[in-house]
């Protein structure tokens, strides 16, 4: 089946130094992905869509300059939190639905600690 | 757009007791549904989704549920818990024509031995 495949799946940085996480479809073309964030506690919550060749769509509320998303190819979408601080601290987790399916397949998570 | 609402954050059972988590969405176009699950620091894994056809759905790790369009409900039912089965389950919504997932808040489902 579909597999997305998400690195690290732990980081601890310091406050004011950026961290790029990676997602990669293994075995299918994504030419669209989705990044969430999850608090300690709460649910997911959609931060941004990828759109691979174009720019990402931001939900309401995400700073675009400091979530940086690059979909530069039809296998990989990063997500560079920049400047990062404490409260930036979360769980990042990504998904892609494969080609003409409504069901996406999630990546394993990244726990980001900024400290 | 679509909303979940997941009444009980906690559920606490005894194992092999039966268990139902609840799940009401609302839409104001056709929705495919989903139930996840979450183990401590992983991703989500798919339990069960309803995309079109029979209303009651069977899973893994024998779970089913039931979409009920009148209630706009999709609870989240087991006969018999394990204690394998403590995780976090949210239960999410897609409106037809997207691909993008809202969920729920999450029902922390605790079996007691």
């Amino acid at each position: 089946g579909a597999v997305v495949s998400q690195h690290p799946s732990r980081v601890i940085c310091k406050s004011g130094t950026s961290v790029k996480i990676e997602c990669r479809s293994l075995d299918f073309q994504a030419t669209t992905m989705f990044w969430y964030r999850q608090f300690p506690k709460q649910s997911l919550m959609l931060m941004a869509t990828s759109n691979e060749g174009s720019k990402a769509t931001y939900e309401q509320g995400v700073e675009k300059d400091k979530f940086l998303i690059n979909h530069a190819s039809l296998t990989l979408s990063t997500l560079t939190v920049t400047s990062a601080h404490p409260e930036d601290s979360s769980f990042y987790i990504c998904s892609a639905p494969p080609t003409g399916g409504p069901l996406s397949t999630f990546g394993s998570g990244t726990r980001l600690t900024v400290v | 757009a679509q909303s979940v609402t997941q009444l009980d954050s906690q559920v606490p059972v005894f194992e092999e007791a039966p268990v139902e988590l609840r799940c009401n969405y609302s839409s104001s176009v056709s929705v495919y549904l989903f139930w996840y699950v979450q183990y401590p620091n992983q991703g989500l894994q798919l339990l069960l989704k309803y995309l079109s056809g029979s209303t009651l759905v069977k899973g893994i790790n024998g779970f089913e549920a039931e979409f009920n369009k009148s209630q706009t409900s999709f609870h989240l039912r087991k006969p018999s818990v394990h204690i394998s089965d403590t995780a976090e389950y949210f239960c999410a919504v897609s409106g037809t024509g997207a691909n993008n997932l809202f969920f729920g808040t999450g029902t922390r489902l605790t079996v007691i031995p």
